[in-house]
């Protein structure tokens, strides 16, 4: 299985500051058809995951541009701007490139 | 507006079998891949199978021969069956399209005589 290694675990940020989210593949996440399925979700308390961004960068309809993905290959980050109070929970990367499907641990984002 | 529903048992036996429901609406399951995704205590997830819009399946293979993922169309509903229970599945179920842009709120699943 392809494993997906998300740091930091926890982040303490504060409110306007800028922070961000790692997430290495052990394999290159590059599919045979080109597009590469790396994901990310928020996942706030008491709520289903949300998502953020698929394909590495592109951002879900109606999440805000403070959220930025990139990356490429093995080597992904997620970047959030300007943070606000409604960002913070847990943040995971997911690929969708290779079977079966896999997820990262999950980065807590807690304000300072 | 797209909503996936959650339901079944909250606490099922060791060695039975989780059964499990998702019923869509807003979406026809005839178009798209849907997906079961479980989170147990703590915060690991798992992607634990898929059935496409064709009928097609694809699972976990940590799970095995134990799951299976049916539909109904005329319904509108996609199906869990997860046999031989143990307490390490013990964990909050989802549905959710492949791509993870609609989910369900989830439903807690608690294995346990």
């Amino acid at each position: 299985d392809v494993v997906m290694t998300q740091t930091p675990v926890s982040l303490s940020v504060s409110l306007g500051g800028q922070t961000s989210i790692s997430c290495r593949s052990s394999q290159s996440l590059v599919h045979s058809d080109g597009n590469t399925y790396l994901y990310w979700y928020l996942q706030k308390p008491g709520q289903s995951p949300q998502l953020l961004i698929y394909k590495v960068s592109n951002r879900f309809s109606g999440v805000p541009d403070r959220f930025s993905g990139s990356g490429s290959g093995t080597d992904f980050t997620l970047k959030i701007s300007r943070v606000e109070p409604e960002d913070l929970g847990v943040y995971y990367c997911y690929q969708g490139t290779h079977y079966p499907n896999t997820f990262g641990a999950g980065t807590k984002l807690e304000l300072k | 507006e797209v909503q996936l529903q959650e339901s079944g048992p909250g606490l099922v036996k060791p060695s039975q079998s989780l059964s499990l429901t998702c019923s869509v609406t807003g979406y026809s399951i005839t178009s798209n891949y849907w997906g079961w995704i479980r989170k147990f205590p703590g915060n690991k997830m798992e992607w634990m199978g898929y059935i496409s819009y064709s009928g097609s399946t694809s699972y976990n293979p940590s799970l095995k021969s134990r799951i299976s993922i049916t539909r109904d169309t005329s319904k509108n509903q996609f199906f869990l069956q997860l046999n031989s229970v143990t307490t390490e599945d013990t964990a909050t179920y989802y549905c959710a399209t492949r791509g993870g842009d609609y989910w369900g709120q989830g439903v807690m699943v608690t294995v346990s005589s």
